[in-house]
């Protein structure tokens, strides 16, 4: 089974652009979703599939994805954006008609 | 717009076996697939497994392979998730979520989340 890798932390002075990655091979074969979460929140869907944004999500999230590597990117950092970023796909079990989902470690960002 | 509310708080002994409830308010969980997700204090989201509502169908994380069991109920329109042998590393926010698209195949985009149940394993 493989695994998801991001960044711990990551700070980004407010009004400019931060991008956090998420590493592993289950992207090489399946679409990233990338989640935000508050203190004592639930997560909330920010970005999946294709760079779609579920509603209500600002367009100033957006994502990218190349090969076993994808971002995601914040264009004018508000405060509001200060929280913990995860990323998941699906990824192959191994009866390969059965997929499973993982998630990365998440990345506290701060904006100062 | 549906919401996915859960049982409350659990405070369970070691050894023991615990079942959290999730259901649909405000509509139905139609096709989409809905999964479990724990978070441990402080730590990182954890996928559990997840099950097909009108299929039936499921598939665990292979970390809870025989100790976890995600069912569904429709009658009551409500999925269950009970895990068994606990211990203290299972003490975590356990959080069912919908899948965004409907279909046959999950993909991990959570767009809807239950409030969380927390459970503390503690002797």
């Amino acid at each position: 089974s493989s695994e998801l890798t991001q960044d711990p932390a990551v700070s980004v002075t407010l009004g400019q652009t931060v991008s956090i990655t998420c590493q592993g091979d289950s992207l090489r074969s399946h679409s990233v979703n990338w989640f935000q979460q508050k203190p004592g929140q639930a997560p909330v869907l920010v970005l999946y599939g294709r760079n779609d944004r579920p509603s209500g999500i600002p367009d100033r999230f957006s994502g990218s994805s190349s090969g076993n590597t994808a971002s995601l990117t914040i264009t004018g950092a508000q405060a509001e954006d200060e929280a913990d970023y995860y990323c998941n796909s699906r990824d192959n079990s191994r009866d390969s008609s059965v997929y499973h989902v993982i998630f990365g470690g998440g990345t506290k960002l701060t904006v100062l | 717009q549906v919401q996915l509310v859960q049982s409350g708080a659990e405070v369970k002994k070691p050894g023991s076996s615990v079942k959290v409830s999730c259901q649909a308010s405000g509509g139905s969980f139609g096709s989409h697939f809905i999964s479990w997700v724990r978070q441990a204090p402080g730590q990182g989201l954890v996928w559990l497994g997840w099950i097909h509502p009108i299929f039936g169908t499921t598939h665990y994380a292979q970390q809870f392979q025989g100790r976890v069991t995600i069912t569904t109920d429709d009658s009551t329109r409500t999925i269950k998730m009970e895990l068994s042998s606990l211990g203290l590393e299972d003490t975590a926010v356990y959080y069912c979520a919908r899948d965004a698209v409907g279909g046959t195949m999950g993909r991990g985009a959570f767009d809807i989340w239950g409030q969380g149940t927390l459970l503390r394993v503690s002797s």
